[in-house]
């Protein structure tokens, strides 16, 4: 049971380049997040899914896209990076969405440095 | 309105002493308050959390003290440990389309002397 994975751990990018961050999951979780991290903003959700097949906009949305295909995996994709992306990118699973009963589990994350 | 302030933003401990991380909140609609722990090249985890009809839960070492009329909450981490050292995010949950929303807070990095 490896719980929440995510691909790749490090990249760097050049500005305008595109690439795609992939999280998987084995616990059978209907809920999966994209958070991003920065120093001193603590983390904020960039999008979520309720299923498989769907997706919602979280807080800081833009300049990202995201697709649910599987129930497993929930992928990040950034069209054309910009520095602004900067950051520590973070994926989570949870069974349901109620926060209170149902513990949200996180990835080890990927840092990505856009040049 | 939506956000959780969380100081101090570093906080240095002797071992056994008394670490205290303090956040405060606005939006009276939140419904949950967990804390995360997160270790260096870690995800953050799941440490403790309580709700808001509740005034004080304590789990071992570690205990969340809520005031809701001051509209604050922290985490106390008794007989801190060098295996502590870590940094602590508070958040504060919403209810939000389908689910639940959290709000993090800055998150304070804690690091524990022996």
């Amino acid at each position: 049971n490896a719980g929440v994975t995510q691909t790749p751990k490090f990249r760097v990018l050049k500005t305008g380049q595109s690439m795609t961050l992939l999280c998987a999951q084995d616990m059978n979780h209907e809920y999966m997040y994209w958070y991003r991290q920065d120093p001193g903003m603590g983390l904020r959700l960039i999008h979520y899914s309720v299923g498989e097949g769907t997706t919602a906009k979280g807080e800081v949305p833009d300049g990202y896209n995201v697709s649910r295909l599987k129930k497993q995996n929930f992928l990040l994709g950034l069209e054309s990076a910009a520095p602004s992306q900067t950051s520590v990118y973070f994926c989570a699973s949870s069974y349901s969405g109620e926060i209170s009963t149902d513990t949200q589990y996180f990835g080890p994350g990927t840092r990505l440095t856009v040049l | 309105q939506q956000q959780v302030k969380q100081s101090p933003q570093s906080l240095i401990v002797q071992k056994g002493g008394i670490s205290i991380i303090n956040c405060a909140y606005e939006n009276t609609a939140f419904d949950y308050f967990p804390w995360y722990q997160q270790f260096p090249g870690k995800g953050p985890a799941l440490l403790i959390a309580i709700r808001p009809d509740v005034s004080e839960k304590k789990e071992g070492r570690f205990t969340i003290s809520f005031n809701k009329s001051a509209k604050q909450f922290s985490l106390h981490i008794m007989d801190s440990q060098p295996g502590d050292s870590a940094t602590y995010f508070c958040a504060a949950s919403i209810r939000y389309n389908q689910g639940g929303k959290l709000i993090f807070g800055q998150g304070t990095e804690l690091s524990v002397k022996p």
